[in-house]
């Protein structure tokens, strides 16, 4: 079976870090492109990072640019956020994904998401 | 704003047919294909439709999706109340080099 398990949310405080992992199984983790979509309370799905299979290309949202670092370790199957200069406004539900395809997004699967709250 | 344009909600009886629309640019749905997913609340999303118009194995073709220039469609025929969930749209932006969504469209099963 397919499967993503994200890890790492918690509650920080702004201004604060914070890594997300996502272990992948199922699959061969290595040919297929990753991303991470996120998900605040009462709004909709947005895209936040994109990695390539090697992990030579990457690309970012406006918002985090600067901010976050998505990575992976082909060897151990695993994708990465590291989250630096968190605000309010980055507390959401993280989600890591996979691109089935090269061509076009076909995110598939989702994990179930890890929890991310900034708060004082 | 979302980049990509949805209704905030549709809504019909069981058993009938509904339809989203989701409209973008040349700088994406004009020249990329357009992904669909199903999202229930405290589940992980789900792909509906990729490619365009292609639905992954597993999902029904009550479930289908098209496009014509920079405007895509998902379309649900025989809806049920499981059907109600929050559903996006989203494609890659060539001007952006990133992947956008719709706002999402809450479907309402009467």
């Amino acid at each position: 079976e397919v499967q993503l398990v994200e890890s790492g949310g918690d509650l920080v405080q702004p201004g604060g870090s914070l890594r997300l992992s996502c272990a992948a199984s199922g699959f061969t983790f290595s040919n297929d492109e990753m991303n991470w979509v996120r998900q605040a309370p009462g709004k909709g799905l947005e895209w936040v990072s994109y990695i390539s299979s090697s992990g030579d290309t990457v690309y970012y949202a406006d918002f985090v640019k600067g901010r976050f670092t998505i990575s992976r370790d082909n060897a151990k199957n695993s994708l990465f956020l590291q989250m630096n200069s968190l605000s309010a406004e980055d507390t959401a539900v993280y989600y890591c994904v996979r691109d089935r395809s090269p061509v076009g997004t076909e995110f598939d699967p989702w994990g179930q998401g890890t929890l991310v709250t900034v708060s004082s | 704003q979302s980049v990509l344009t949805q209704p905030p909600s549709v809504s019909a009886a069981p058993g009938q047919k509904v339809t989203i629309s989701c409209s973008g640019s040349t700088s994406n749905i004009g020249y990329n294909y357009v992904s669909w997913y199903q999202h229930l609340p405290g589940t992980a999303p789900k792909l509906l439709i990729y490619g365009d118009d292609k639905r992954p194995s597993g999902i029904p073709d009550r479930f289908s999706g098209s496009k014509s220039g920079t405007s895509a469609t998902l379309g649900i025929t025989g809806l049920q109340t499981g059907d109600e969930a929050d559903y996006y749209c989203g494609t890659w932006d060539n001007s952006l080099s990133a992947v956008v969504f719709g706002g999402g469209t809450k479907l309402t099963v009467l």
